[in-house]
């Protein structure tokens, strides 16, 4: 287990309406990263964040936005949900700088599974 | 732009054979880093091993090994004697950040080993 804890594990919604999930980083960690996983793909970059600030963002709309807690928790807020956003979402966390030698591994957690009808 | 390919969907092997995941990738960067993950029925993502552009030496820990090449862009792994505990979607992923940021992950290869 990497001690990456998501909430909740599954939930269902309907179009249109607006979803909150959170996550805890492993103990150490400062930095929280958020992925989209569509069934059969690999997990696609949504955002990441360190410092509670965003701290770089992939191809995905202003409707996708997230927090970071002074106890670098985390939570991903998606508004106006669409089909497509049926997913399971990623949450990963890290060091902000793993070293001289470079980007260090992401510890990821079990996700949440949204289904979205 | 930076991609991952991992060309095989699905394979299937019997206990105690060897096998090997493909993964290409492409980067415009000289300083990169990759990774394999290990993603079980229960969704977690595990990792397995990170490479350093500049760090060419292959590795070998316990029945996994990983050969880089950069003539290539390649970064296969291999599972030797598998075992139905590998049964699982592995993947692979590159990211240019040094700040553990976007990594980019190829679509997957779903290994089952069958008893």
């Amino acid at each position: 287990e990497t001690g990456v804890t998501q909430s909740p594990t599954h939930l269902i919604k309907t179009r249109g309406q607006q979803v909150t999930l959170r996550c805890s980083s492993q103990s150490g960690h400062n930095t929280v990263s958020w992925y989209q996983q569509a069934l059969g793909q690999g997990p696609q970059f949504i955002f990441q964040y360190y410092r509670e600030e965003e701290n770089g963002r992939g191809n995905f709309p202003p409707r996708f936005s997230g927090l970071q807690f002074p106890n670098y928790s985390s939570e991903l807020n998606v508004n106006a949900l669409e089909l497509d956003d049926s997913a399971l979402y990623l949450c990963a966390s890290s060091l902000h700088y793993a070293g001289p030698r470079g980007t260090g591994e992401l510890f990821f957690g079990e996700g949440s599974r949204l289904t979205v009808l | 732009a930076q991609k991952v390919t991992q060309a095989q969907t699905e394979i299937s092997v019997v206990e105690k054979e060897d096998v090997t995941l493909d993964c290409v990738y492409e980067t415009r960067d000289t300083t990169y880093y990759l990774f394999w993950y290990k993603q079980p029925p229960s969704g977690e993502l595990v990792f397995l091993i990170r490479r350093n552009s500049f760090d060419e030496q292959n590795e070998i820990s316990g029945r996994y090994s990983w050969n880089f090449q950069k003539s290539t862009s390649s970064f296969n792994f291999t599972i030797t004697a598998s075992q139905v505990v590998d049964s699982a979607v592995y993947f692979c992923a590159l990211s240019e950040d040094n700040y553990g940021q976007n990594f980019v992950f190829g679509p997957g290869t779903r290994l089952s080993v069958l008893p």
